[in-house]
């Protein structure tokens, strides 16, 4: 069975540009989870998205933006980009909205 | 505020070296406390969920337990598969961020022959 899919795996963005990241779930899973971890760091709570309504919103500024959609995929949105947005970005499928995580391997954001 | 704090942060172990990692904690009501391993470049693999004090699951060469402060991640007789970060995350009530992972920073495990 495939797992969590996430696209692009690696981008480079300029300060002030946008970003969009999408995942797909495992097959039958309806929560997804977005992750920030920075080098060195655990990762952060982005958000939480199940049956497509957000059921939880980490400490992010409102240039953090994500959806899920009927497939239960997911995008995350970022605006402005800043040099402290560069990071692993990781989705994360689950069965419900548990903390019993299926991550992906991440995109990775730089922004120059 | 809900926090997690792991030790040590790296750790090397010889082949067939037992250890325990510690993952210190305060919540104001506990939904679960979780472990996972995230290898180099990859994202985290889901091991264990622990819910109350006194609780222990166990998986091949890994042991998990559960105190009302602490949870410890117990390796037994490490092989150099066994090399990985391993995260300790928590998830609390009281929070309105619906069911999000507090994660610990990891401790870096490096066995080797």
């Amino acid at each position: 069975d495939a797992g969590v899919t996430q696209s692009p795996t690696h981008l480079i963005k300029t300060r002030g540009q946008h970003v969009t990241l999408r995942c797909s779930p495992i097959s039958g899973h309806k929560s997804v989870s977005w992750y920030q971890q920075v080098l060195g760091q655990g990762p952060q709570f982005i958000f939480q998205y199940y049956e497509k309504e957000e059921r939880g919103r980490g400490n992010f500024p409102d240039r953090f933006s994500a959806r899920q959609f009927p497939n239960y995929s997911s995008e995350l949105n970022v605006n402005a980009l800043l040099l402290g947005d560069s990071a692993l970005y990781l989705c994360a499928s689950s069965l419900a909205a548990t903390g019993e995580l299926f991550f992906g391997e991440g995109s990775r954001l730089t922004v120059l | 505020e809900d926090q997690v704090t792991q030790s040590p942060e790296a750790l090397r172990l010889q082949e067939g070296e037992s250890s325990s990692l510690n993952c210190s904690y305060t919540v104001s009501g506990l939904r679960g406390l979780f472990w996972y391993r995230q290898d180099p470049g990859k994202g985290p693999e889901f091991l264990f969920t622990l819910y109350s004090a006194g609780e222990e699951k166990e998986k091949e060469r890994l042991k998990a337990t559960l105190t009302k402060k602490e949870s410890f991640l117990h390796i037994t007789a490490p092989k150099p598969e066994d090399s990985a970060t391993y995260l300790c995350a928590l998830a609390g009530y009281g929070s309105n961020s619906g069911y999000a992972l507090n994660f610990g920073k990891g401790t870096s495990l490096l066995v080797t022959p």
